[in-house]
């Protein structure tokens, strides 16, 4: 069976530090990946999907990166957190081909302090 | 760009009553998803409605797909205090380089017991 996992799943950065969140699928091969930020109260804004290795999609400017070096593994980046980037982050995979439902990870919860 | 809303934010409610919440959408949809997030949790799949005028239940779930396929809407019978969460609609866009799993904004349901 499929199984998604990403980590940490709670993080407590300080202004100016690095982030790296990762995420990686097991039992699947050439998924959709996606990488969604939730405010606290707030519904899920979409900040990056692949859909494949080296093929990263933004769709809004801001603060964070993604990269796909593995099949199965998304990574989020940021050189240097701000505030706002506090947060629910959410991972989520789909099968490629279709419309199919999404499974997420557990999120991490990041708090910047 | 893609844009779904949904009506009420938040809506609280007595054990027993029903609820129902809306998704709007300005363009068509491709096809509409529904998942329920709990408190502190992960959003999980519910559903998927892809025809026009469509109407799937699920023990005291229906949901429904508008005519036009620009709206939609989950009806609860008889709310139970495990309805807690909020519902969030989603639209899934594939096709090409286009892979993307757009959110409504989401209801937060709360049921008193």
């Amino acid at each position: 069976s499929q199984t998604i996992h990403q980590w940490p799943a709670t993080l407590v950065q300080p202004v100016g530090s690095p982030l790296s969140l990762e995420c990686t699928v097991e039992g699947t091969s050439n998924p959709n990946l996606y990488w969604y930020r939730q405010a606290a109260g707030r519904g899920l804004q979409l900040l990056f999907y692949s859909v494949g290795i080296g093929q990263i999609s933004s769709e809004v400017p801001q603060n964070l990166s993604a990269s796909r070096p593995q099949d199965r593994q998304f990574i989020l980046s940021s050189k240097k957190l701000l505030l706002s980037d506090s947060g629910f982050y959410l991972c989520a995979w789909i099968y490629r081909a279709g419309w199919t439902e999404a499974f997420f990870g557990q999120g991490t919860r990041l708090t910047v302090v | 760009g893609q844009q779904v809303m949904q009506i009420p934010q938040y809506q609280h409610v007595q054990e027993g009553e029903d609820f129902t919440t809306y998704c709007n959408s300005s363009t068509t949809l491709s096809n509409i998803q529904w998942y329920k997030q709990r408190p502190g949790g992960h959003p999980v799949f519910l559903i998927q409605l892809v025809k026009s005028g469509e109407v799937k239940k699920q023990k005291r779930l229906t949901f429904q797909f508008g005519e036009a396929k620009k709206n939609s809407s989950l009806h609860i019978t008889a709310t139970q205090t495990t309805d807690v969460g909020t519902y969030f609609c989603a639209e899934s866009s594939y096709g090409g380089a286009t892979n993307k799993l757009i959110f409504g904004t989401g209801t937060l349901l709360a049921v008193q017991p």
